[in-house]
């Protein structure tokens, strides 16, 4: 069974704090991991990576993936309130030809001004 | 231009109904997906739509769930006979193709069976 786990289940730190969000994964024919921030019900999308060793960025947030330890971290530097969110890992495989994502359960970040 | 919609954004019905959930994907994406995500739950994945292919009904948890696509693009997902443990936020989810895990999100529907 196809298995998602992402640490810590939830983080408070101060505004400008640097932080680092953990995923582990266990998947059939991996295809790609993403990551998407949910703060209210619709989860927005932040990354996808398919290659280990190359990070994504995109303003403070960056990420990046290792396919041997089968892991990722997302990293937020100079935190701000507006980062308070769940942050989901989620990873696509495929499994008969068909493609699905398995998420975790996520990581509730909450930054404190 | 227009995102996922779903309808309603929150229903509450009574334990033993049937409730009809709505997605209407972004125009163009042939790939769709129903998601359940119950209180301090991660996204459960329910069904997944891919063009005219036969949908994976894997994830759907019993036979009192079942989800039609009429014409490639509007999906209805129904749950006869509701339960309170049906209460969750459903999430609608649409990709260009189903080889695209680029997934854009509905704002989901709440539902709470009383």
């Amino acid at each position: 069974e196809d298995k998602v786990v992402q640490s810590p289940l939830s983080l408070v730190v101060h505004e400008g704090d640097t932080v680092t969000l953990n995923c582990s994964y266990e998947v059939t024919n991996f295809r790609s991991l993403l990551w998407y921030k949910q703060e209210k019900k619709a989860p927005t999308f932040l990354f996808m990576l398919t290659s280990s060793g190359i990070e994504k960025k995109s303003g403070r947030l960056s990420s990046i993936l290792d396919k041997k330890e089968l892991f990722s971290i997302l990293n937020i530097t100079a935190t701000q309130t507006g980062d308070s969110a769940v942050y989901l890992c989620a990873v696509g495989g495929s499994n008969f030809g068909n493609e699905k994502l398995t998420f975790g359960t996520g990581t509730r970040l909450t930054i404190i001004p | 231009g227009a995102g996922v919609s779903q309808s309603p954004s929150n229903k509450v019905t009574e334990k033993g109904k049937d409730v009809e959930l709505r997605c209407d994907p972004i125009s163009g994406h042939t790939a769709l997906y129903w998601y359940r995500q119950s209180l301090g739950q991660g996204l459960e994945f329910l069904i997944y739509f891919q063009g005219n292919s036969a949908p994976d009904k894997s994830g759907l948890p019993s036979d009192r769930f079942s989800a039609e696509r009429t014409g490639g693009s509007v999906s209805t997902l129904t749950i006869q006979r509701t339960q309170q443990e049906d209460s969750a936020v459903y999430l609608c989810a649409s990709s260009l193709s189903g080889q695209s895990y680029e997934q854009y999100f509905g704002p989901g529907t709440r539902l709470t069976v009383t």
